[in-house]
């Protein structure tokens, strides 16, 4: 199957930091890439939708300007965690679409995040 | 809207026995069924999905599952259960009127653990 790569798997950082995050699709072309939350215990929570050339789409009570989404690319997709806090500690979790219309989305690993 | 229910926190059982993990869903049109596994500190992995066609889908590691569009339910199974099956298991859905750039709609998990 397809393959999603995310990048780094554990960060650690400061109160106050940016942490950015990368998502690959190593052997397809991502039209779009979406961005989870997961936290412990619980289900995936959707943050926003990435598409390639345009400005990312945000789920209701996601702060766009805490987390930032830039898809640059047809196998790029960053999040940007600005002013990091203890409670954005999480694990973060990307996904990618390489269309079809069947809806069949490829994972990554998985990032998570502790702020300090 | 759509939405999924996994009823089950927590389902055990014996290994060798038969494994069922039950999910339910709701959507306006015709449903993209999807199960995915998740061990711990990972990505989740796709089992399998039903999309049209044959009730009865077969996916990996012996896992399958079947669409019942009267319940509106695609409960996951596997004939004989093993240790190693243990992990936090996923139903996602979505719409398939969305074209393919929607993301997926996740259940809570159930949690899935197999006793020697």
């Amino acid at each position: 199957g397809a393959v999603v790569s995310q990048h780094p798997s554990r960060v650690i950082c400061k109160s106050g930091t940016s942490v950015k995050i990368e998502c690959r699709s190593l052997d397809f072309q991502a039209t779009t890439m979406f961005w989870y939350r997961q936290f412990p215990k619980q289900s995936l929570m959707l943050m926003a939708t990435s598409n390639e050339g345009s400005k990312a789409t945000y789920e209701q009570g996601v702060e766009k300007d805490k987390f930032l989404i830039n898809h640059a690319s047809l196998t790029l997709s960053t999040l940007t965690v600005t002013s990091a806090h203890p409670e954005d500690s999480s694990f973060y979790i990307c996904s990618a679409s390489a269309g079809g219309g069947t809806g069949e989305l490829f994972f990554g690993e998985g990032s998570r995040l502790t702020v300090l | 809207a759509q939405s999924v229910a996994q009823p089950e926190d927590q389902v055990n059982v014996a290994e060798g026995n038969p494994l069922t993990v039950k999910c339910t869903y709701s959507v306006s049109g015709n449903p993209y069924l999807f199960w995915y596994v998740q061990y711990p500190n990972r990505g989740l992995q796709f089992l399998l999905k039903y999309i049209t066609g044959d009730n009865l889908v077969k996916g990996s590691y012996g896992f399958e599952a079947e669409f019942n569009k009267s319940q509106t339910s695609f409960h996951l199974k596997k004939p004989s259960a093993l240790v190693s099956d243990s992990a936090l298991y996923f139903c996602a859905v979505r719409d398939g009127r969305g074209g393919g750039a929607d993301g997926l709609t996740f259940g809570k998990g159930t949690h899935l653990i197999i006793q020697p």
